[in-house]
């Protein structure tokens, strides 16, 4: 019954590094989310994948964001040439329904990244 | 567009005492749905409650229960008899049927229970 894996826990990067954080879904999801958790701004949503689809990037940034959940493995997100206003907690979420159910996210402990 | 206001920021409460939390959202859709997630101090968001746009039915869960109100687009909760245990952060979110199920986030309720 292991809930959603994320990994590493705490990432340090120096700025213009890549970090990719991962996510293993809870068993039998196949519904992931990301979100951002910034100490200002609070939790934003980021992009929501199914397996091999990007369904929902609309609060993804434009530049240097990307992520993926490939058909085998964990969903990945990736920052390149990080910049210290990265530094947050990201966390990922799964669900096992689609879209348009309104079921509730599974959260994992979330990665925190810090840029220096 | 959704959006989720938590007014208060910071409410302490002597334990055994009970604490109410307050959560005005505001939607277009018809159809949306509402929760609650706890974030204590180790840093997880846990899911507490879910609740449907069409079902207006306030229920109790343990220690737990909420006010959901469409007329006034609230959907508030209580922690009855705090614990210390109870010491954390609590998002109320707004997630819309056509909105591929991402959900936003109020700023969060910190909730500190004194022993």
């Amino acid at each position: 019954n292991a809930g959603v894996m994320q990994n590493p826990r705490h990432l340090v990067r120096r700025r213009g590094q890549e970090a990719r954080l991962r996510c293993s879904p809870m068993k039998g999801h196949s519904h992931v989310y990301w979100y951002r958790q910034l100490p200002e701004e609070g939790l934003k949503f980021m992009v929501y994948l199914q397996k091999e689809n990007i369904i929902d990037e609309s609060g993804m940034p434009k530049e240097r964001f990307s992520a993926e959940f490939p058909k085998e493995g964990p969903s990945i997100l990736r920052i390149q040439q990080v910049v210290r206003g990265d530094s947050a907690a990201y966390f990922c979420a799964s669900s096992p329904r689609p879209r348009g159910t309104g079921v509730e996210q599974y959260f994992g402990p979330g990665t925190r990244l810090t840029v220096t | 567009a959704q959006k989720v206001t938590q007014a208060q920021t910071e409410i302490s409460v002597v334990e055994k005492e009970d604490v109410t939390l307050d959560c005005v959202y505001e939607t277009r859709d018809t159809t949306y749905y509402l929760f609650w997630y706890k974030q204590p101090p180790s840093g997880e968001l846990v899911f507490l409650i879910r609740r449907n746009s069409f079902d207006e039915q306030n229920e109790i869960s343990g220690r737990y229960s909420w006010n959901f109100q469409k007329s006034t687009s609230s959907f508030n909760f209580t922690i009855t008899a705090s614990q210390v245990v109870d010491s954390a952060v609590y998002f109320c979110a707004l997630s819309e049927a056509w909105g591929n199920n991402r959900l936003a986030f109020g700023k969060g309720n910190q909730v500190v229970v004194i022993p």
